[in-house]
């Protein structure tokens, strides 16, 4: 199976701030890479699909970049409710489908 | 308004069985492959299990491969889970989600609230 590694597993930051995430395939993917926010005791809400496609409803705040293997999400002007846990995932071949380890956007 | 409601999860011995329901609304159910993603207690997300929207094809992670069988029944709209052999790392909320496949990509667009199963003596 394709393994994915997020960095950082966690962060400190504040309302304002510009946040990046990184997520790295084990092989290349493409641009077969979504990224999720969860934010505690919910469901995974997807954010970016294909890499940098904004999911409808998602502000524009949000963005991804990347193919291949390396692959970033930012978060431009840190907002309280994007407190969460991020993670990525790759769709590329069949299932199953691997995510990240997940990364924690903490209150600094 | 798209909604997905699991039910069935709960307390089990090792070794037990379990099935978990999935009862979907909002869209075409039938068009639509699905899938039952997990999460362990505060561990991450882990893709267990994905069915076609015909039923045909069924693809399932290793560590579950040959215990859990994935199924549906487009005329109830209703994905399934049957848990056989169940282990203590089974333990997990269990999230079904419906996926969507496009050309430029694909994944889960939309989430259930998921259930708890807990797997102990």
């Amino acid at each position: 199976d394709i393994q994915m590694t997020q960095s950082p597993s966690s962060l400190s930051a504040s309302v304002g701030d510009r946040v990046t995430i990184t997520c790295r395939a084990s092989q290349t993917i493409g641009r077969y890479l979504n990224w999720y926010q969860q934010n505690a005791g919910k469901a995974p809400k997807l954010l970016i699909y294909a890499a940098s496609s904004l999911q409808s409803g998602v502000p524009s705040r949000f963005s991804g970049s990347g193919s291949g293997t390396d692959f970033t999400l930012t978060i431009s002007g840190l907002q309280p409710e994007d407190f969460a846990t991020y993670y990525c995932q790759q769709t590329y071949s069949a299932p199953p489908w691997t995510f990240g380890q997940g990364t924690e956007v903490e209150i600094k | 308004e798209v909604q997905l409601v699991e039910s069935g999860g709960g307390l089990v011995q090792p070794g037990g069985s379990l099935r978990l329901s999935c009862a979907a609304s909002g869209f075409t159910f039938s068009t639509y492959t699905v899938a039952w993603v997990r999460q362990a207690p505060g561990k991450g997300l882990e893709w267990v299990s994905s069915i076609t929207g015909s039923g045909v094809n069924t693809f399932y992670a290793d560590v579950v491969e040959g215990r859990f069988t994935i199924s549906r029944d487009n005329s109830k709209n209703t994905l399934y889970l049957q848990m056989n052999s169940l282990r203590a790392e089974d333990t997990a909320v269990y999230y079904c989600a419906k996926v969507f496949i496009l050309a430029a990509g694909r994944g889960a667009d939309y989430w259930g609230q998921g259930t708890l199963v807990t797997v102990s003596s």
